[in-house]
């Protein structure tokens, strides 16, 4: 089945590292993404990662993969205050057509 | 490169009424998703076209709940009648073909009332 499980809530302070975890159901799977959502705005794409990597780093996105656990994560190093939203990952189950299943999504508060 | 446009921004209606959502995806997208998002929850796919045709909508409450895409671009999404639990914001997304990455609207936020 598909379901992809994240914690609801993530609280940092400006200049931390933040860590938001995610769980999926789908071992087959082709790729996994992380949106981030701002109040009032569509969804954005942050990143995302292939099923035959583990590791994915872009400026200050680290993305890594446990296939084995099912279970992803985003780091985000030097966490700012605009960073503060809603982060949600996504996986591309591996029947039919690619649609994306979205996590309930993490609610990141960065404070000053 | 323009994004994808969604209208309106906002709608407020009375249940049992009709409302419909209009999205204009990326040029030369192929692919165009519609979402509907909860409060509180993460977007669930509703339909997916590929062109003016429909691939899935398996998730999509056809009684009351219907979209198209006539010419292969614009696409609306109509409810009618409306119930209290549609409230939600109303995603739009275009991929240049199925699998590859989706961008998405600002949505359309409707209130059943």
């Amino acid at each position: 089945g598909e379901d992809v499980e994240q914690s609801l809530f993530l609280s940092v302070r400006e200049g931390d590292s933040s860590v938001i975890n995610c769980t999926y159901t789908d071992s087959s799977s082709t790729y996994l993404y992380w949106y981030k959502q701002e109040p009032g705005a569509g969804l954005q794409l942050l990143t995302y990662i292939f099923s035959n990597m583990d590791m994915k780093q872009d400026q200050r996105l680290t993305v890594l993969l446990n296939k084995k656990d099912k279970h992803l994560s985003l780091r985000i190093a030097d966490t700012q205050t605009g960073d503060s939203a809603i982060y949600f990952c996504a996986e591309t189950p591996s029947t039919g057509f690619q649609k994306l299943v979205f996590g309930t999504g993490t609610r990141l508060l960065v404070s000053p | 490169e323009a994004g994808v446009a969604q209208s309106p921004r906002y709608k407020i209606i009375e249940k049992r009424q009709s409302v419909a959502f209009w999205c204009n995806p990326i040029s030369g997208h192929a692919t165009l998703y519609w979402y509907q998002q909860i409060l509180g929850q993460g977007p669930k796919l509703l339909i997916q076209f590929q062109n003016n045709g429909v691939v899935d909508d398996s998730q999509l409450p056809k009684d009351r709940f219907s979209a198209e895409r006539l010419k292969g671009v614009d696409s609306t999404l109509k409810i009618q009648p409306a119930k209290l639990e549609d409230s939600a914001v109303y995603l739009c997304a275009s991929s240049k073909e199925d699998g590859d990455t989706q961008y998405f609207g600002p949505g359309t936020r409707l209130t059943v009332l």
